[in-house]
């Protein structure tokens, strides 16, 4: 457990509105990311964070925004939702332990726009 | 730019074969990192091994074996005497190194099934 939770963890929105979520850790990593996993595509990186005030767009950012304001809290945020933001959403943290250092995700975040 | 190619969307054996997913993956970095993470039908993600480009040692880890073949660009998944608890999606990924050491974000291929039956 690398002491990460996702806010919410399932949401239906309408097309349109705007939806923030929220990852947060308790082991004050560095890096954290955002990615989104679709059928047939596997996960795809949208932003990632190497630090406070500290981002960079991913692969599929279009979309999307992010800030951090601090260590422990990375929000992904859709200003306009639309269907094709239809996902679940992961939040992973870069992590050295036991002389692996790896990228641990959050359990998920499922999103339907409708 | 990086990609990952996991070519078996599907596959399907009877318990205890033994079953071996592949990876192929493309880079124009030096040094890089190769992964493989387990999703199992509860939707988590489960890491199993990270290996560094320079390493090309083979490793075993209980009925899991991997093998790195830099010259192929190969990093595939073995798994022994399958069991129905290995049922799920696997995926492979890739990362390249950042400037403090650690991992970029990762490329993920798009993930083989793998159904154990009993």
């Amino acid at each position: 457990d690398a002491g990460i939770t996702q806010s919410p963890r399932h949401k239906v929105t309408e097309t349109g509105t705007p939806v923030t979520l929220r990852c947060h850790q308790t082991e004050n990593h560095r890096y954290m990311y955002w990615y989104r996993q679709d059928p047939g595509h596997g996960l795809r990186l949208i932003h990632y964070s190497y630090g406070v005030k500290d981002t960079d767009k991913g692969e599929v950012s279009d979309g999307y925004s992010v800030s951090r304001s601090k260590t422990e809290d990375f929000l992904l945020t859709l200003e306009s939702a639309t269907s094709s933001q239809t996902s679940v959403y992961f939040c992973a943290i870069y992590s050295g332990r036991a002389n692996t250092d790896t990228q641990y995700f959050g359990p998920g975040t499922r999103l339907t726009v409708l | 730019a990086q990609k990952v190619t996991q070519a078996q969307t599907e596959i399907s054996v009877v318990e205890k074969e033994d079953v071996t997913l592949d990876c192929v993956y493309e880079t124009r970095d030096t040094t890089y990192y190769l992964f493989w993470y387990k999703q199992p039908p509860s939707g988590e993600l489960v890491f199993l091994i990270r290996r560094n480009s320079f390493d090309e040692q083979n490793e075993i880890s209980g009925r899991y074996s991997w093998n790195f073949q830099k010259s192929t660009s190969s990093f595939n998944f073995t798994i022994t005497a399958s069991q129905v608890v290995d049922s799920a999606v696997y995926f492979c990924a890739l990362s390249g190194v950042n400037s403090g050491g650690g991992a970029d974000g990762l490329t993920f291929g798009k993930g083989t099934h793998l159904i154990i039956q009993p």
